[in-house]
């Protein structure tokens, strides 16, 4: 089955400076690939997501890339705010194959003021 | 709409209790998750349903614990007995794949379930 790995696993970076997280995947038929941000005691929302077609995507502050042949897609946050402050997860699916979102481990992301 | 509905949102039992954990998804989402959090072992998915169907229970630790959905808007995650290595937050999550161009799930806020 589908297997994430996702690096690092704790992140500081002073305000304003910019954060990447990297996730890579296995099963070369994944298709889907959101991220989501944690927040302490709350529900994993979905911030961004990119689909196997694109290799890049941008919504202010945050984009995400994909290399389909290394498998491997990443989050990048620019101009950090103590706000960006949580756990970061990246997730791979492949759709029409029961939308089965498998996760990474997680990324704590500290924003330094 | 008021998104995924979960309850309880903190639930302590006493080992060897029977517990429930109850979910309404989005109206409309004919995907339904069951997702158990750690510390130790991250956000694990449990079982899945489509149209209130189990499509893939492999993630179910054991035969401890079971789910159904009886109905589109309702689906329980039963622990019968409870121990306390199942203390965890427990998250149902709903999706319509296509819904927006997108795939992604919508969670609900969780039960933390404490055993003790």
């Amino acid at each position: 089955g589908e297997n994430v790995e996702q690096h690092p696993s704790t992140l500081s970076v002073q305000e304003g400076d910019s954060a990447v997280i990297k996730c890579t995947y296995s099963d070369s038929a994944s298709n889907y690939f959101p991220w989501y941000k944690q927040e302490l005691g709350k529900r994993p929302q979905l911030i961004i997501d990119i689909r196997s077609n694109v290799g890049e995507k941008k919504d202010q502050r945050i984009a995400v890339t994909l290399n389909k042949t290394a498998k491997h897609f990443s989050l990048h946050i620019t101009e950090t705010q103590p706000e960006d402050s949580a756990v970061y997860f990246c997730a791979a699916s492949i759709v029409g194959y029961g939308n089965k979102l498998v996760f990474g481990a997680g990324t704590i992301l500290r924003v330094k003021s | 709409d008021a998104g995924v509905i979960q309850s309880p949102r903190h639930e302590v039992t006493e080992m060897g209790q029977e517990v429930t954990l109850r979910c309404k998804p989005i109206s409309g989402h004919d995907y339904l998750f069951w997702y158990r959090q750690t510390m130790m072992r991250g956000l694990e998915l449990l079982i899945y349903f489509n149209n209130n169907v189990p499509i893939d229970d492999s993630g179910m630790p054991e035969d401890r614990f079971s789910a159904k959905m009886p109905n589109a808007s309702f689906s329980t995650l039963k622990i019968q007995p409870s121990e306390p290595r199942d203390s965890a937050v427990y998250f149902c999550a709903s999706s319509h794949p296509g819904q927006g161009g997108g795939y992604g799930y919508t969670f609900g806020s969780g039960t933390r379930l404490t055993v003790v």
